[in-house]
Order: C-alpha cells, then sequence, then structure tokens
C-alpha cells in the first residue's frame, strides 16, 4: 500500500455518461497530480495540483474536469469521452511540486473503458 | 525533441540471474533520473534514483549507472526474483527548471521464468 487510494479501479461508461474519479492520500501531501497511462505510450502528466490549487493543464481536452477540494481528496470527472480516451488514470501525491527529487506516490489507478 | 525511450520492450530472465534494463535519453539537461517498477493492476513505485553528477548508485539488490557521454541509463537487478517480475520505466527531469514534470519512458516488461 502506497497510501493513496483510487475509487474505483473499473470502469465502463458510454460516450454520453458523465462519471467521476477519485482519488484519496493518507500521507499529508500537499501536491497531487493525474495522469493517463495507455498502452504503449508513457505516461502523460494531466493535471498537477498544489495546496488545492491548479498549477498545471497540460493541454488535456475539456471533456476532463479535475477537481481538488482539500489536499487529500482529488476527483477528475468525465463527460462526453471519446473511446480513445480508454486507459489506466493514475492518481499520485507528493511531499511538495515543483521538486523532482520529492518522490511521487501512485495509487493503483482506474481502468476505464470508453465505450 | 525530448524523448526517453527503451531498447527492448520485453526481458524475460532466469530466477536467479542478473537482470539489465536499459533507458536511453535525449535531453542534455536533464539531471535527475529516477526508475519506477509497476507491478501488475498496480500504480508505479519508485525504485532508485540517480543525479547527473554520480554515475552509479547501488540499492538493495538494485544499482543504477548512469553515462551521461551517451546518454544512457540503465538498472540492473541482482539475482532476479519471481517478484521482479513487472513493467520497469524510467524518468527524466531536470532539477534546475523546478518542475515535476517528469518525462517517462514507454517501460520494458520483465519477466522471470523457473
Amino acid at each position: 500500500e502506497t497510501g493513496v487510494t483510487q475509487t474505483p479501479r473499473h470502469l465502463v461508461m458510454g460516450m454520453t455518461n458523465k462519471k467521476s474519479l477519485k482519488c484519496e492520500q493518507h500521507l499529508g501531501h500537499n501536491a497531487m497530480y493525474w495522469y493517463k497511462q495507455s498502452a504503449k505510450k508513457p505516461l502523460e502528466l494531466m493535471f498537477v495540483y498544489s495546496l488545492e490549487e491548479r498549477v498545471e493543464n497540460n493541454s488535456v481536452p475539456s471533456r476532463f474536469s479535475p477537481e481538488c477540494p482539500n489536499s487529500s481528496h482529488l476527483f477528475l470527472h468525465l463527460h462526453t469521452l471519446q473511446p480513445e480516451d480508454s486507459a489506466l488514470y493514475l492518481c499520485a501525491s507528493s511531499q511538495e511540486r515543483g521538486n523532482p527529487q520529492e518522490t511521487q506516490y501512485f495509487g493503483p489507478g482506474t481502468r476505464l473503458l470508453v465505450l | 525533441g525530448e524523448s526517453v525511450g527503451l531498447h527492448l520492450p520485453t526481458l524475460s530472465v532466469q530466477e536467479g540471474d542478473n537482470s539489465i534494463i536499459n533507458c536511453a535519453y535525449s535531453n542534455s539537461a536533464s539531471d535527475y533520473f529516477i526508475w519506477y517498477k509497476q507491478e501488475s493492476g498496480k500504480g508505479p513505485q519508485f525504485i532508485i534514483d540517480i543525479r547527473s553528477n554520480m554515475d552509479k548508485r547501488q540499492g538493495q539488490r538494485v544499482t543504477v549507472l548512469l553515462n551521461k557521454t551517451v546518454k544512457h541509463l540503465s538498472l540492473q537487478i541482482a539475482a532476479t526474483q519471481p517478484g521482479d517480475s513487472a513493467v520497469y520505466f524510467c524518468a527524466e527531469v531536470s532539477i534546475s527548471y523546478n518542475t515535476d514534470k517528469l518525462i517517462f519512458g514507454t517501460g520494458t516488461r520483465l519477466q522471470v521464468f523457473p
């Protein structure tokens, strides 16, 4: 256990559905991240939050909407997704952002399938 | 452009043998490198890191070697065990850029057979 949990672990949704992914970290960290992991592709950073403030948005389509209500919780709201959005979505946290030597702790991910 | 890649997508080794996983990077400004292990159904897990002012760093059964001349990074696992079976990938970043935007490689799958 890394101290980062994600729910649900698996999700199947249609292109017209609205769903949310949840991440919770029990490490007292101040930074949280959303990554997308597609087959045979490198991990792609999507969003970075520091102390509940979004500090980075890597040209992610608006059909992905993050929310960070507090430093322990991070959500990724999904709507009108496309089949190519099917991937493993990973959440991570670190003590502080901006310092790459701060180890990022990853959750187990949510396996998303868009039909 | 900046890229991090791996020479072999799959590596099969016999239990007890040593494993060597390679990674090439192209950004000369990268000065910090990390190896991650990702087991099936789990998120990536930090294994070991190295800064560019070092050529070698050792952990428990793992050693990372950095060759800045040819922009090459390797992870050596001694006495490979079945529990080492996973996807391994490297990541690079430039500390001087004050960013936590790691650039990840695609990964090498390590299979350990008895």
